[in-house]
């Protein structure tokens, strides 16, 4: 099936500092991608929706400008969540739903571990 | 999207059939079922997926009532490797953008 990759899988950083997730599809192109947020022992949560070439769609009760979503190209989406608090601390997920060469599913990363000191 | 419902756990022995049971009562004639499944602290991996027609795939077979208000995933020799949270999500196909909502899911223990 599709690969999607996500940098960096892991980060550690100072309450206040921004910190920048990508989310790449390696052999197929996603018009949408999706970003996710889990928190221990819960449930995926949708954050927002990516969109190439327009701006993200959130989910009501997420910050649009706090966590601030870019998808330039076809392969490309980031995710930058701006002046982290610790509350911010999570599994970021993102996935990108693939219409043509691997069929009707949606492929997942395997996840971004952010802690906030 | 549909809401789905899911016992919060289950346990299998290993090299044994894991059947996990899915309700989707208010599915759409749109909507697909979708089954992911989360190991711990990876990102959700796909299973399979059906519209009302049974499918059988290396991983696992779904089965779907005529109605399409329930559902089973099977995985017909379940090993350790299987232990997860499984995922039962219904949405409309990838082709309408729609993102998937995930419930609760299963959390699936497979033992020795």
């Amino acid at each position: 099936g599709a690969v999607v990759s996500q940098h960096p899988s892991r980060v550690i950083c100072k309450s206040g500092t921004s910190v920048k997730i990508e989310c790449r599809s390696l052999d197929f192109q996603a018009t949408t991608m999706f970003w996710y947020r889990q928190f221990p022992k819960q449930s995926l949560m949708l954050m927002a929706t990516s969109n190439e070439g327009s701006k993200a769609t959130y989910e009501q009760g997420v910050e649009k400008d706090k966590f601030l979503i870019n998808h330039a190209s076809l392969t490309l989406s980031t995710l930058t969540v701006t002046s982290a608090h610790p509350e911010d601390s999570s599994f970021y997920i993102c996935s990108a739903r693939d219409t043509g060469t691997y069929g009707d599913e949606q492929f997942f990363g395997p996840g971004t571990r952010l802690t906030v000191l | 999207d549909a809401k789905t419902t899911q016992p919060p756990s289950m346990d299998c022995a290993e090299g044994r059939a894991a059947n996990l049971p899915c309700n989707h009562s208010t599915i759409s004639g749109n909507e697909y079922v979708y089954w992911y499944r989360q190991i711990h602290s990876q990102g959700p991996q796909y299973i399979i997926h059906g519209l009302k027609n049974n499918e059988t795939n290396e991983m696992a077979s779904l089965i779907i009532t005529e109605d399409r208000k329930s559902s089973t995933l099977i995985l017909p020799h379940a090993t350790l490797r299987d232990t997860a949270v499984y995922y039962c999500i219904v949405s409309p196909a990838a082709s309408s953008g729609y993102a998937l909502n995930f419930g609760k899911g299963t959390s699936l223990l497979v033992t020795p």
